[in-house]
């Protein structure tokens, strides 16, 4: 069954740039299928998508964050990773990564990240 | 970019039917995927394609989506079905994702 395990640091200062590993297991992370997503929630809000990298590299960003976002996929080691820059407190959140599917979401179970000096 | 719009909140008493709607410009020409998500969970999928069930979600559950508003019906409403709703559609154009703001069910 598929899993997918995000890591990373559960606070991090103002100013600093965040950088999330997303870890899958019990499926190809190859596939011409699939596209795999970032997505945030801040505490008490709703669904924010940040971006999806798919199995080519090539990328796919919420214009939102688009000056400050970077993500990217190491089939070697099945994993996805999201670097956002600049971080404020309005970043605080949950933040999930997800396999995108003919348009739906496979969630991880998410890592609260809190942005505080 | 594309806007999907969801009533903040909907009360219903168990057993009854609650209809959480989720609109957009001419979104019955796309797909919609719903998602419920409890307190401290992450988001489940319960509807995709518009009215199709993951193995596992109870009958209670249906969708629907026609013009400018798609539809998740739940039917015989129980205490546990309290949690937020999501609709979510994606643009395979751009290749972007969008959700709408939430809906949070009450069961009374």
């Amino acid at each position: 069954q598929l899993q997918l395990q995000e890591s990373g640091p559960g606070l991090v200062k103002p100013s600093e740039t965040l950088s999330l590993t997303c870890s899958v297991s019990g499926g190809s992370i190859s596939s011409n299928l699939y596209y795999w997503a970032w997505i945030r929630q801040p505490p008490g809000e709703g669904l924010e998508w940040i971006g999806s990298v798919y199995y080519t590299g090539s990328t796919y960003y919420n214009p939102f964050f688009q000056s400050r976002v970077s993500m990217s996929m190491d089939t070697s080691t099945k994993q996805i990773s999201l670097r956002l820059s600049s971080m404020t407190a309005a970043d605080t959140g949950v933040y999930y990564c997800a396999r995108l599917f003919s348009g739906w979401l496979y969630w991880g179970q998410g890592l609260l990240v809190t942005v505080s000096a | 970019s594309y806007v999907l719009t969801q009533p903040p909140s909907v009360s219903v008493a168990p057993g009854q039917t609650a209809r959480l709607t989720c609109g957009g410009n001419d979104i019955g020409r796309k797909n919609v995927h719903w998602y419920q998500q409890r307190p401290g969970q992450a988001p489940v999928l319960i509807i995709y394609y518009n009215s199709d069930r993951p193995s596992g979600i109870p009958e209670r559950f249906s969708g629907s989506n026609s013009g400018n508003t798609a539809t998740l019906t739940i039917t015989s409403v129980e205490a546990g079905d309290e949690a937020d709703y999501y609709c979510q559609v994606w643009d395979n154009v751009s290749d972007h994702v969008m959700f709408g703001g939430g809906t949070k069910l009450t069961v009374l």
